[in-house]
């Protein structure tokens, strides 16, 4: 059974305080790790798409890494506005899955 | 461009009636997710349409749900005789194909009386 664990449960930074979400997976084959943000009352928002070890992406104050095990979402110098819950998603290889197993989330709060 | 929509936003009803929920996926998206949210709860994958077809069914519980997508016209989530515990937050997403990322809509908040 895949399973997805994000850590810390919530975070708390200063503004310009960088730091770094963590994403541990299990999955029979990965496909694809993803990275969402979801703000209150609204859907999960598309960050990053993760398909194999060493690969990164970047977009503006956030970076993400993966390895074999985990995927790290690195923040920047954060802003208030980057005041969210991220949520981190994996997609098996196997033929006619297509569901995304979800963790738990890390809630990010950023004080000015 | 027009994300995915979703509505009801809010559905309110009580035990034993029915609900319909509403996804239209993005323009020129022809896979359709369903997630549930519990309260306290990450997202749960629910089922996985294409026109006219289910895909992947596996999420769904087995008896009140059911899901269509069909050619013309949004997927459709209907749950029968609802129940307290169908409380949630539904989540619809769509793609463009099965190794693309998955677009989600705002959901629909259900509430059960």
């Amino acid at each position: 059974e895949d399973q997805v664990t994000q850590s810390p449960e919530a975070l708390r930074l200063q503004e310009g305080e960088s730091s770094s979400l963590n994403c541990s997976y299990t999955v029979s084959g990965l496909r694809g790790l993803f990275w969402y943000r979801q703000d209150p009352g609204k859907g999960p928002e598309f960050l990053f798409t993760l398909y194999s070890a060493g690969e990164e992406k970047e977009k503006e104050r956030l970076k993400a890494t993966l390895t074999k095990k985990e995927s790290f979402l690195h923040i920047t110098a954060p802003k208030p506005e980057d005041s969210a819950t991220y949520l981190c998603a994996v997609q098996a290889m196997d033929t006619g899955r297509r569901a995304l197993t979800f963790g738990s989330g890390t809630r990010l709060q950023v004080q000015p | 461009n027009a994300g995915v929509m979703q509505n009801p936003r809010h559905l309110v009803r009580r035990r034993g009636q029915e609900a319909r929920l509403r996804c239209s996926p993005m323009k020129g998206h022809s896979h359709v997710y369903w997630y549930r949210q519990l309260p306290e709860e990450g997202l749960k994958f629910m089922v996985y349409l294409q026109k006219e077809n289910i895909i992947d069914e596996s999420g769904m519980p087995k008896e009140r749900f059911s899901a269509e997508f069909p050619k013309e016209g949004p997927s459709i989530l209907r749950i029968q005789q609802v129940v307290r515990g169908d409380s949630a937050a539904y989540f619809c997403a769509s793609s463009t194909g099965v190794d693309q990322p998955q677009h989600f809509g705002d959901g629909t908040r259900l509430s059960i009386l």
